[in-house]
């Protein structure tokens, strides 16, 4: 099965950094995602890691490491239209497996 | 750039009845993915298609069935609908089925 952690909300400060943590055990591994999702509205992609390490995309950096089942995105210089939720998703291998298996989502709350 | 297109934004129904939600892909992309995504809850992965083919089965009820046509758009089919249906259905598309996922703004279903 397919199990996917993250907390369920944060509280951060208009520019600050936050780190939303992820921690996965699935049955197998093909990568993980990060999505933004604001209310009512599509999730919209931030990153891919499918290799352990750091990849950076502006503000936002994605972490992976897959002997431990973790990730975390970080989000630097917080800004107020960053509050949404963020979705880790996770991709299992196996012929045939490319859909993804979402966590429950972070809500993060940027504040003034 | 475009983006994926989903239609009807929005669609009220009553139980029982029918409801068929359409997906056309960002031009190039080849493979379409359906989740649902209920109130307060992360997407579920219903069903994908690649190259007009069936690809991955995911939490689809069988009151539903769905095909990706020969201009790669798909559509959803929903029979019998019930109370529970209600959410909002998005529609992803990729090109090959290892690469990132875009997701459509969303059809949100409600069944009275």
């Amino acid at each position: 099965g397919q199990n996917i952690d993250q907390p369920t909300e944060m509280t951060a400060t208009e520019g600050a950094i936050v780190q939303i943590n992820c921690t996965y055990q699935t049955s197998g591994f093909n990568g993980l995602f990060w999505y933004q999702q604001h209310a009512g509205e599509a999730p919209t992609f931030l990153s891919y890691n499918v290799l352990d390490g750091l990849e950076e995309k502006g503000r936002f950096s994605s972490f992976l490491s897959r002997s431990k089942g973790y990730s975390y995105l970080l989000l630097k210089e917080l800004q107020m239209k960053d509050s949404a939720s963020y979705l880790c998703a996770v991709r299992p291998s196996g012929a045939g497996s490319y859909q993804l298996t979402f966590g429950k989502g972070t809500k993060l709350s940027v504040i003034p | 750039a475009a983006g994926v297109i989903q239609s009807p934004r929005h669609l009220i129904k009553e139980k029982r009845e029918t409801a068929t939600l359409k997906c056309y892909p960002i031009p190039r992309h080849d493979t379409v993915y359906w989740y649902q995504q209920g109130p307060g809850q992360d997407p579920q992965f219903l069903i994908s298609f690649y190259e007009k083919m069936q690809s991955d089965k995911g939490s689809i009820p069988d009151r539903f069935s769905a095909q990706q046509f020969s201009d790669y758009h798909s559509e959803l089919n929903m029979s019998s609908l019930e109370l529970g249906d209600s959410a909002l259905y998005f529609c992803a598309s990729s090109l090959g089925r290892a690469n990132e996922q875009f997701f459509g703004p969303g059809t949100r279903l409600t069944v009275l």
